[in-house]
């Protein structure tokens, strides 16, 4: 089965500092990955997404995400974070629920991150 | 493109009463539905897939007489949680999978409050 772990569970980051957030997952084939952000009280909206290809993934927001195969890892980062940054932050793995369905997700514990100005 | 609306966005309920949520693709039909529940400060976790026509495959744990779900056309999946209880006071939320090796679209989520 497969599993998710967010190591952070909370992250306090200074406005216009850079911000990493790590996700190590553990899932039998080639996964699809995900990082969703989560206001309080809200929904998810996905940042990015990765399937296949490079695995270097851009995303909405100024995010990116790399995808380390031999690492399990798939960190969120972003170079300048914004107040408006501060958010939860889920990282998933999709497994395949049939067919071409891959959005069977198994969710990270989640970060929370807080922006001090 | 690929909107799921989800109504109620929230609703409260006595205790002892059973509560219906809707789950819509608006633009795309949707192979598979998935719910999943979050409780306060918690992550998510699936609940139960749908596909159309057929009966909803529930995780282990997941009260299957508790939480019905019904997948009953392409865009359409509704879960409905049977005599509710406060402790089934959570947000819930589903997601809608075109099935094209893409990711699925979420909806807003419903709070639902148990009194």
């Amino acid at each position: 089965a497969q599993s998710v772990t967010q190591p952070d569970i909370h992250i306090t980051v200074s406005e216009g500092a850079s911000l990493e957030l790590r996700c190590n997952y553990s899932y039998g084939a080639t996964p699809y990955l995900f990082w969703y952000v989560q206001s309080p009280g809200q929904g998810l909206q996905l940042l990015l997404k990765y399937f296949s290809g490079d695995t270097l993934v851009q995303g909405i927001k100024g995010f990116e995400a790399e995808f380390k195969r031999s690492q399990s890892s798939f960190n969120l980062r972003k170079p300048s974070v914004h107040w408006s940054d501060a958010a939860e932050y889920f990282c998933a793995v999709g497994a395949n629920a049939g067919g071409t369905s891959y959005g069977k997700l198994t969710f990270g514990q989640g970060t929370i991150l807080t922006v001090h100005p | 493109g690929a909107v799921v609306s989800q109504h109620p966005s929230w609703v409260i309920c006595k205790s002892g009463t059973s509560v219906k949520i809707e789950c819509r693709s608006l633009d795309f039909q949707a192979t598979t539905m998935f719910w999943y529940r979050q409780f306060p400060k918690q992550s998510l976790m699936l609940m139960a897939t749908s596909n159309e026509g057929s009966k909803a495959t529930y995780e282990q744990g997941v009260e299957k007489d508790k939480f019905l779900i019904n997948h009953a056309s392409l865009t359409l999946s509704t879960l409905t949680v049977t005599s509710a209880h406060p402790e089934d006071s959570s947000f819930y939320i589903c997601s809608a999978d075109r099935g094209l090796n893409t990711e699925a679209f979420f909806g807003q989520g419903t709070r639902l409050t148990v009194v």
